[in-house]
C-alpha cells in the first residue's frame, strides 16, 4: 500500500503571513492524484486543492498553492496571507485507481 | 454542486444492536463511494471502497461481515455496523466520486456520522 507522510503534527502562523505544510508520499504508480483537504472543527472535509501527477505545473487556488516535486515524491501546501478561518486540520491525500490514503494530518493554528 | 449527505449525523445505540448509516450524493452520480473511520484527533482510515452494483472492497483488517456495505444505486451507499460494540464507537465518514477517468476525479465528503455504542 502507498503511504502518505505529514511530518508536522502542528504548525502555527501569524495572520497575514505565509505558511507551508509538508507532505511526502510513496508510490510505484505513474498515474495518481494528490489532494489537500481541510477539516475544520465541524469535521466536514473540504477540498483545498488537487494536483494531477501527470501535470508539471503546480496547482493554485487563490491563496493556496502547491509545490509538487514528482521525482522527490513531495507535495507541500503553501497558504499565503493566512486568515483566521484557515485554522483547521489539514490532510494530504493520495489517490490512484486502486488506492486512497491520507496522511496523519497537520493542525494549523492562526494567531491574530 | 457535488454535495454528499450522511444520515444520521449522530446515533447512540446499545451494544449488540445494528446501525445503518446512509451516504447520498445529491447532485451527481457516484459510481464509487468510500467509507472511512476517524478516531479523535486522528487521520481518516479507509475501511472499504464500494462500486455501484458490485461487492465492496475492504481494507486489510476490516471485517466485512461486521461492516456491511451496500451500494445499490449511483446515489446511495449504506454502511451497516452489525452487532455493534463500544469499540465500534467512532466518527464514520463517507465520500463519493465520479469514475476514475482523468481530470474529473475528486472525492466529495459527507459531513460524517458519530456513532456511540453504549
Amino acid at each position: 500500500a502507498q503511504t502518505v507522510t505529514q511530518s508536522q503534527p502542528e504548525m502555527s502562523v501569524q495572520e497575514a503571513e505565509t505558511v507551508t505544510l509538508s507532505c511526502t508520499y510513496d508510490t510505484s504508480e505513474s498515474d495518481y492524484y494528490l489532494f489537500w483537504y481541510k477539516q475544520p472543527p465541524s469535521r466536514q472535509m473540504i477540498l483545498v486543492i488537487r494536483q494531477e501527477a501527470y501535470k508539471q505545473q503546480n496547482a493554485t487556488e487563490n491563496r493556496f498553492s502547491v509545490n509538487f516535486q514528482k521525482a522527490a515524491k513531495s507535495f507541500s501546501l503553501k497558504i499565503s496571507d493566512s486568515q483566521l478561518g484557515d485554522a483547521a486540520m489539514y490532510f494530504c491525500a493520495y489517490r490512484s485507481s486502486n488506492d486512497m490514503r491520507f496522511g496523519a494530518g497537520t493542525r494549523l493554528t492562526v494567531k491574530p | 454542486g457535488a454535495v454528499v449527505s450522511q444520515h444520521p449525523s449522530r446515533v447512540i445505540c446499545k451494544s449488540g444492536t445494528s446501525v445503518k448509516i446512509e451516504c447520498r450524493s445529491l447532485d451527481f452520480q457516484a459510481t464509487t463511494m468510500f467509507w472511512y473511520r476517524q478516531f479523535p484527533k486522528k487521520s481518516l482510515m479507509l475501511m472499504a471502497t464500494s462500486n455501484e452494483g458490485s461487492k465492496a472492497t475492504y481494507e486489510q483488517g476490516v471485517e466485512k461481515d461486521k461492516f456491511l456495505i451496500n451500494h445499490a444505486s449511483l446515489t446511495l451507499s449504506t454502511l451497516t455496523v452489525t452487532s455493534a460494540h463500544p469499540e465500534d464507537s467512532s466518527f464514520y465518514i463517507c465520500s463519493a466520486s465520479t469514475p476514475w477517468a482523468g481530470s474529473t476525479d475528486t472525492q466529495y465528503f459527507g459531513p460524517g456520522t458519530r456513532l456511540t455504542v453504549l
